[in-house]
């Protein structure tokens, strides 16, 4: 049973348009996190949240933006799809270092 | 400062043979330690975690690991493996603001 869940699973769009990924946890977390990975690859971080209007900025450098108004909800927007932007986008949240991360199911993300 | 390194990108075992994934790390305060397990196109799984408690951690799937200070690893481990058991396998280490991945061991199961 999941507690945190990604919209949508898959996602195939053209070169220019404008998307939002969403991710929504049930959990009360504080504290959530962006990260891309190609198949089979590592994780990179692209952005993270320690509350509300707190957002930062990743190890891997990302042309997406992320926000923060409510706890349960962390949308991750593309302004401009490129195909580079192609790869799959895991939400993940936690209470505390301790406690581990809670991941979605990602979304997988083709850029044609 | 963290860090993780997990030692082989690749490992192969027989169904039934003891499977052993090592992970190494690095921290300057007590560490916490996760394993996570990834399946073909979905999320990580948290397989199981060190918290300074018993050094010795029983996971889910029977799986576990052992927290060594001295040797600064905490190796997964799983006595007989099972065709299921095919995934990718994260170690991860608990910094001081975020949790640190390594990249990954993609386990591979031999009929």
């Amino acid at each position: 049973e999941a507690d945190i869940y990604q919209t949508p699973r898959y996602l195939v769009i053209g070169t220019g348009k404008k998307i939002t990924l969403e991710c929504s946890q049930t959990m009360g977390h504080d504290k959530m996190y962006w990260y891309q990975q190609d198949p089979g690859m590592e994780l990179h971080l692209i952005h993270y949240s320690y509350g509300v209007n707190s957002t930062e900025k990743g190890d891997l450098s990302s042309e997406s933006t992320v926000s923060r108004i409510r706890t349960e909800h962390f949308p991750l927007t593309l302004e401009s799809a490129r195909p580079s932007h192609t790869s799959q986008y895991l939400c993940a949240s936690t209470a505390s270092r301790s406690g581990g991360y809670t991941f979605g199911s990602g979304t997988r993300l083709t850029v044609v | 400062a963290q860090s993780v390194t997990q030692l082989g990108s690749h490992v192969s075992v027989s169904e039934g043979a003891l499977v052993l994934l090592r992970c190494n790390y690095s921290s300057s305060v007590p560490p916490y330690l996760f394993w996570y397990v990834q399946y073909p196109n979905q999320g990580l799984q948290l397989l199981l975690k060190y918290t300074s408690a018993a050094t010795l951690v029983k996971g889910i799937n029977g799986f576990e690991a052992e927290f060594k200070k001295s040797e600064t690893s905490f190796h997964l481990t799983k006595p007989s493996a099972h065709m299921s058991d095919a995934a990718e396998y994260f170690c991860a280490v608990g910094g001081d603001d975020k949790i640190i991945f390594g990249k990954g061991t993609r386990l591979h199961i031999l009929p």
